[in-house]
């Protein structure tokens, strides 16, 4: 079965400061992958997808990257956080069969102070 | 534009009742539909999709798919207070590329 991972699950970090979250999933080969925010009262936005290594595309122009250095691995960085970047991250795949169901891993809260 | 649109609640139903959560979308083209259920404070699960019109039981949770008038809905039968949490509805766009989602429906259940 295919089981996603992504820490820290939760970080508080100063204006200004760098940012590093990082996501892996078992069990499956050549994933999409997804890097989403939640905001406290608001929905889930896409940031990134990945279709490969790579491969990355940005949905919403911000300061924040990712990247894509193996097949199974997906990051979430910045150079430096602002106060607007505090939220739930979300990590997610999509598998292949199920209507191309995504899965999310357990999310990383950020606070940003 | 493409959206999903949930009435966002709180909706409130009592222990042992049906709660019936309902979600629009506006692209026609639209193929496969699903419903996550999410706890305060963790990333959403899923609870099925459906993308066929007609309904899909699985245990206490009927999705219901109406493609002609762009809606499709869930039914929780016999609530159960563990049931509490906000149930968002996600659609994807008619090339099944992008997945749109609603901003979702809280759902309260009172014992």
């Amino acid at each position: 079965s295919q089981t996603i991972h992504q820490w820290p699950a939760t970080l508080v970090q100063p204006v200004g400061s760098p940012l590093s979250l990082e996501c892996t999933v078992e069990g499956t080969s050549n994933p999409n992958l997804y890097w989403y925010r939640q905001a406290a009262g608001r929905g889930l936005q896409l940031l990134f997808y990945s279709v490969g290594i790579g491969q990355i595309s940005s949905e919403v122009p911000q300061n924040l990257s990712a990247s894509r250095p193996q097949d199974r691995q997906f990051i979430l960085s910045s150079k430096k956080l602002l106060l607007s970047d505090s939220g739930f991250y979300l990590c997610a795949h999509r598998t292949g069969n199920e209507g191309n169901t995504i899965y999310f891993g357990e999310g990383s809260w950020l606070t940003v102070v | 534009q493409k959206e999903v649109e949930q009435n966002s609640g709180p909706l409130s139903v009592p222990e042992g009742a049906i709660a019936s959560l309902n979600c629009t979308y506006s692209d026609r083209g639209s193929q496969s539909f699903f419903w996550y259920r999410q706890y305060s404070g963790k990333s959403p699960e899923l609870i099925m999709f459906i993308y066929s019109n007609g309904d899909k039981e699985d245990g206490r949770f009927t999705a219901q798919l109406n493609k002609a008038s762009q809606y499709v809905s869930l039914l929780i039968r016999d609530s159960q207070p563990s049931d509490s949490a906000t149930y968002l509805c996600a659609v994807y766009a008619g090339n099944n590329r992008k997945l749109i989602w609603g901003l979702g429906t809280s759902l309260a259940v009172n014992p």
